[in-house]
């Protein structure tokens, strides 16, 4: 299938400080990319839809000014947590849409981020 | 009502059982369904594609899609322990976004 990489695969910061996600497509270009959290055995919330050159849609509730979402170029997306707190800390997840189709979505792999 | 159902479990079997794993849905204009596997702390990986109703076999795993019902299911044959993890089903309509299930959790003892 196709590979989607994401980095770092954990990240711990201070509160306060802003930390950057990125998610690639590594072998396809992925004009619709998707941001997810995911909280302890639970399923993942879909927190935006980024779509290359254009402004993420973001879920209700999600505040935009917060998870800053830039999806610069066909093969990468990246989600930046600013002024992160302990509530922030999460496992986010991003995935890529395969082009054509209703084309599947492959995910990266996660980030652990923890806020101290 | 949510748009996707699934058991969230937990599922426990011994080691060689058939594991049966279902979700149902309420969106009729769905047409991609999928079965992700995820293991812990990891992100989901794509073990099944489906497009409209039927089946589809890929070695141990078949998945099946029966769009009157709105019922999906991923049976596991021969079930081996390192098959012990998260089963999330998901589907979506042509270019939308995807729609998840909540997860099952099987364990597969050996």
């Amino acid at each position: 299938g196709a590979v989607v990489s994401q980095h770092p695969s954990w990240v711990i910061c201070k509160s306060g400080t802003s930390v950057k996600i990125e998610c690639r497509s590594l072998d396809f270009q992925a004009t619709t990319m998707f941001w997810y959290r995911q909280f302890p055995k639970q399923s993942l919330m879909l927190m935006a839809t980024s779509n290359e050159g254009s402004k993420a849609t973001y879920e209700q509730g999600v505040e935009k000014d917060k998870f800053l979402i830039n999806h610069a170029s066909l093969t990468l997306s990246t989600l930046t947590v600013t002024s992160a707190h302990p509530e922030d800390s999460s496992f986010y997840i991003c995935s890529a849409r395969v082009p054509g189709g209703g084309g599947e979505a492959f995910f990266g792999q996660g980030t652990r981020l923890t806020v101290v | 009502q949510k748009e996707v159902e699934q058991d969230p479990g937990p599922l426990s079997v011994p080691e060689g059982a058939i594991v049966s794993l279902n979700c149902t849905y309420s969106n009729s204009a769905f047409q991609y369904f999928m079965w992700y596997r995820q293991y812990s702390r990891k992100g989901p990986e794509l073990l099944m594609y489906t497009y409209s109703s039927g089946n589809k076999e890929d070695g141990r795993f078949t998945a099946q899609v029966d769009k009157s019902s709105k019922y999906i299911s991923l049976f596991i044959r021969d079930s081996q322990p390192s098959d012990s993890a998260t089963y999330l089903c998901a589907m979506s309509v042509v270019g939308n976004q995807f729609y998840f299930g909540t997860g099952t959790s099987l364990t597969v003892i050996p």
